[in-house]
């Protein structure tokens, strides 16, 4: 089974920090997403991933950045966190198969609360 | 652009009976897949079933089935036979060749014993 995992369920942070959201996945899978989910918004692409060190903006990349220094590993990162951002994110990820999307797989979620 | 609709926040149904969850979509591109994702309450998102565009065969996984009308461009789906565990937020998602997904505001079913 595709196991993708979240480095934290629950996250409290303030104002002006500096947040790291980390996700792992164990199936060799090449592409990578980040998504937040808000209510009656459903889920929208912070920034994807299809290869190491390869990045490319989502619908919603203002305010965040992201880092892929190894396969298996997709952090996304909240340059000065804003009470906006309080949501929950979603990690994901798929095989690399050109031209087809290909099934995506989500770990559990991050429930960032930024006051 | 792409977009995806449902139309439909809340939806609840009868264990046992069946239900029809909408979705809508836009996109200009001509090869494209749609999918239908669970997410369980405090769950993780898992896929539910998918739909390759070019393919006129409605898709079916056990008790669940769409109705794709690609002229219409939308994409049910029928959930027959409900489940307790079929409680969830079903989301609706359009890929394309790229990989990303566009997904909808999502739906909450409900299922009443």
């Amino acid at each position: 089974d595709v196991k993708v995992t979240q480095s934290s369920r629950y996250l409290v942070k303030r104002t002006g920090e500096k947040v790291f959201l980390e996700c792992v996945q164990d199936m060799d899978h090449e592409n990578m997403f980040w998504y937040r989910q808000d209510p009656g918004l459903g889920l929208r692409l912070i920034y994807f991933s299809y290869d190491v060190k390869m990045k490319e903006k989502g619908d919603i990349p203002e305010g965040y950045s992201v880092s892929r220094e190894k396969k298996e590993r997709f952090s996304l990162i909240l340059e000065s966190a804003s009470t906006n951002q309080t949501s929950m994110y979603l990690c994901a990820s798929s095989r690399g198969t050109a031209g087809v999307p290909e099934t995506q797989y989500f770990g559990p979620g991050t429930r960032l609360l930024v006051l | 652009a792409q977009t995806v609709t449902q139309s439909q926040p809340e939806m609840s149904v009868q264990e046992a009976e069946t239900v029809t969850l909408s979705c809508t979509y836009d996109t200009s591109e001509s090869d494209y897949y749609l999918f239908w994702y669970k997410q369980p309450p405090s769950r993780q998102m898992i896929l539910v079933i998918r739909q390759e565009a070019y393919k006129q065969q409605n898709a079916t996984e056990n008790r669940f089935s769409v109705n794709f009308q690609k002229a219409a461009k939308s994409f049910s789906l029928k959930i027959s036979d409900s489940q307790l565990g079929d409680a969830a937020m079903y989301f609706c998602a359009l890929g394309t060749s790229y990989g990303k997904l566009t997904f909808g505001q999502g739906t909450i079913l409900t299922v009443h014993p």
